[in-house]
Formats: structure tokens, C-alpha cells, sequence
């Protein structure tokens, strides 16, 4: 596709149910990023992929939070259980490479509300 | 992680020049100093970045001071369109470059 594309773009759950967010990175984007950005603060860093490996989930909350990567190009995100400060807009991007020059673009982003 | 300053906000008029300051006092020879804005209900988008030299390209200048402890973003005519929370990030090599940490930014107004 022509950019980074979330899906949903809206999920609303109950306390205690798990949710999974996907993000689609441009295609050939060998590098894809997580972020989520509670209401008014800024982005907070989740973990990033470099092809379908992890080299840094240090910002990942706690163990109810996973991330995998698949075939070096679509993301999903898990939280399980959720709880009520779980929810925030999830955040993804990609980069056509790893590198400290590289631009990251993001995609729109899911609004996640846990009641 | 290498720390960044900004202004909580700035106010602008339509058409005039911005200059949106940053500091970063403790960055490292490696790092590189990014930009990126981001609209209401929008993720992120890219700026513009550099490592020593300033740079321009269609969004803006960067202007980087010599001792690279301080940036400055220049919009040169800014418009409605430029109205957003302005984020200064340094990015550096290894195994950490991948975790940029965005702080709360500078939040620009624009006047008509």
C-alpha cells in the first residue's frame, strides 16, 4: 500500500479481554516500530522489529503485552487482559531500513478504549 | 537516552517565519537530530534531520549550532496547515536506534 496501515482504526473491549492490533508497513520496509500515545502526553516507545526480530521490547509494560512479526512485514500487536490504563492510541511505523538517518512513517494509528 | 528541551508552545502568524529551538545538550557524536510534527488525530510525520550540516528540503531548514548542543527547526512561511505539536528527537546507532523517545514537544499555534 502507499502507507503504514492500522487496523482497527477504533477498538473499544471490556476490562479483562484480550485485543489484537495489526499494522501493515510499507512494503519493503525492513524495520517496524511500536508506540502508544495516552490522551494529551506524548509517544511512548513499545518495541520495534528488525525483519521479524526483536532487538529492543524493553518498553513493552508488562508480560500482558507481546508483539510478533511475520514474514518480515505484518505486525500484531497483543495485550491480554486488558486493564483500563491499557487505553491510548497504538502507534506503528516502519522504516526502509535500521539506521540512526532513517525516517520513520506512521501510520494513523488505534484508538484502543477499555471500559 | 540523549535528552532534548523544547518550549511547551509557540504562537506564529500566517505567512511569517517560525523558529522553533531545541536543545540537546548531551548528545553524542552519533546521533542524529530529527523532526517530526504531528496534527490533531494524526500519527507522526517526518520533518526533516541532520547530523552536523544544516539542511533544507520543501518542509523547512534545520539549522545546527556548531557544538551540535542545540538545533533550530525554520518554517519560512508558516501556514494553518503548519499548526501542530513539533516533536525534537535525537537518534543514535546500535542497538537502541530503533527506540526514538519523543518528549512533549512544542505545541505551534498559527494565526490567521
Amino acid at each position: 500500500g502507499a502507507g503504514v496501515s492500522q487496523s482497527p482504526s477504533n477498538k473499544v473491549t471490556e476490562k479483562g479481554k484480550d485485543v489484537e492490533l495489526r499494522c501493515d508497513p510499507i512494503s519493503g520496509h525492513t524495520a517496524l516500530y511500536w508506540y502508544r500515545q495516552s490522551l494529551g502526553q506524548g509517544l511512548e516507545f513499545l518495541i520495534y522489529f528488525q525483519g521479524n526480530s526483536a532487538p529492543d521490547k524493553s518498553g513493552l509494560p508488562s508480560d500482558r503485552f507481546s508483539a510478533e512479526r511475520t514474514g518480515g512485514s505484518v505486525s500484531t500487536l497483543t495485550i491480554q487482559r486488558t486493564q483500563q490504563e491499557d487505553s491510548a492510541v497504538y502507534l506503528c511505523a516502519s522504516s526502509p531500513q535500521q539506521g540512526a538517518y532513517e525516517k520513520l512513517f506512521f501510520g494513523s494509528g488505534t484508538q484502543l478504549s477499555v471500559l | 537516552d540523549a535528552k532534548t528541551t523544547q518550549p511547551n508552545s509557540m504562537e506564529s502568524n500566517e505567512e511569517e517565519p517560525v523558529h522553533l529551538p531545541c536543545n540537546h545538550s548531551t548528545i553524542s557524536g552519533t546521533d542524529y537530530i530529527h523532526w517530526y510534527r504531528q496534527l490533531p488525530s494524526q500519527g507522526p510525520e517526518y520533518v526533516i534531520h541532520g547530523l552536523t550540516s544544516n539542511v533544507n528540503n520543501r518542509m523547512a531548514s534545520l539549522a545546527i549550532a556548531e557544538d551540535r548542543k542545540s538545533s533550530t527547526l525554520i518554517l519560512h512561511r508558516a501556514t494553518l496547515r503548519d499548526a501542530a505539536v513539533y516533536y525534537c528527537i535525537l537518534r543514535g546507532g546500535g542497538t537502541s536506534y530503533g527506540k526514538l523517545t519523543f518528549g512533549q514537544g512544542t505545541i505551534l499555534t498559527v494565526h490567521p
